[in-house]
């Protein structure tokens, strides 16, 4: 299957320092991505909805200046957490979805990120 | 998208087959149903896929109602190394959004 590679894996990083996690898919070309975040023994609650070329469309409650998502191009979103707070810590999975659109989708390993 | 039920946990032994049942009772014509299982700190993985046919690959089986209001993941010889967090989800091909519900948690004892 297609391959989603997140980068890095694991970040540790001060209180109000601004983190950026990449998601590339490797193999094919994504014209949507999506961006989850997970918090122990808990499913994955999605943040927001990223198409190449426009601007990302954030789910209810996701603050869009505090998760900043670019996705510039067909294998590559980003989503910088600002200004990170020890709550921001998580597990941060992307997913993205063939240009073909036959609806599989495909997620990346997730980047821990741990604020202290 | 339509909502799942899936129950919170689940066991099974080494070796037998793990039936995984879910509910979507107000799934729509053109909604998909998918499962994809998480284990421990990855990213989802996905399993399979289906609109109304049984559907069959290396993996698993996925057997959906005639009425399409439920369907069932099957995992023909558990092995250990099955035990993970499995999620249904249903949803229309090209939506703009997928949700993932609570899933289950389905422990493989040796």
């Amino acid at each position: 299957g297609a391959v989603v590679s997140q980068h890095p894996s694991w970040v540790i990083c001060k209180s109000g320092t601004s983190v950026k996690i990449e998601c590339r898919s490797l193999d094919f070309q994504a014209t949507t991505m999506f961006w989850y975040r997970q918090f122990p023994k808990q499913s994955l609650m999605l943040m927001a909805t990223s198409n190449e070329g426009s601007k990302a469309t954030y789910e209810q409650g996701v603050e869009k200046d505090k998760f900043l998502i670019n996705h510039a191009s067909l294998t590559l979103s980003t989503l910088t957490v600002t200004s990170a707070h020890p709550e921001d810590s998580s597990f941060y999975i992307c997913s993205a979805r063939t240009s073909t659109d036959t609806g599989e989708l495909f997620f990346g390993e997730g980047s821990r990120l741990t604020v202290l | 998208d339509a909502k799942t039920t899936q129950p919170t946990s689940m066991d099974c032994a080494e070796g037998r087959a793990a039936n995984l049942p879910c509910n979507h009772s107000t799934i729509s014509g053109n909604e998909y149903v998918y499962w994809y299982r998480q284990i421990h700190s990855q990213g989802p993985q996905y399993i399979i896929h289906g609109l109304k046919n049984n559907e069959t690959n290396e993996m698993a089986s996925l057997i959906i109602t005639e009425d399409r209001k439920s369907s069932t993941l099957i995992l023909p010889h558990a092995t250990l190394r099955d035990t993970a967090v499995y999620y249904c989800i249903v949803f229309i091909q090209g939506a703009q959004k997928l949700v993932f519900g609570q899933g289950t948690r389905l422990t493989i004892n040796p």
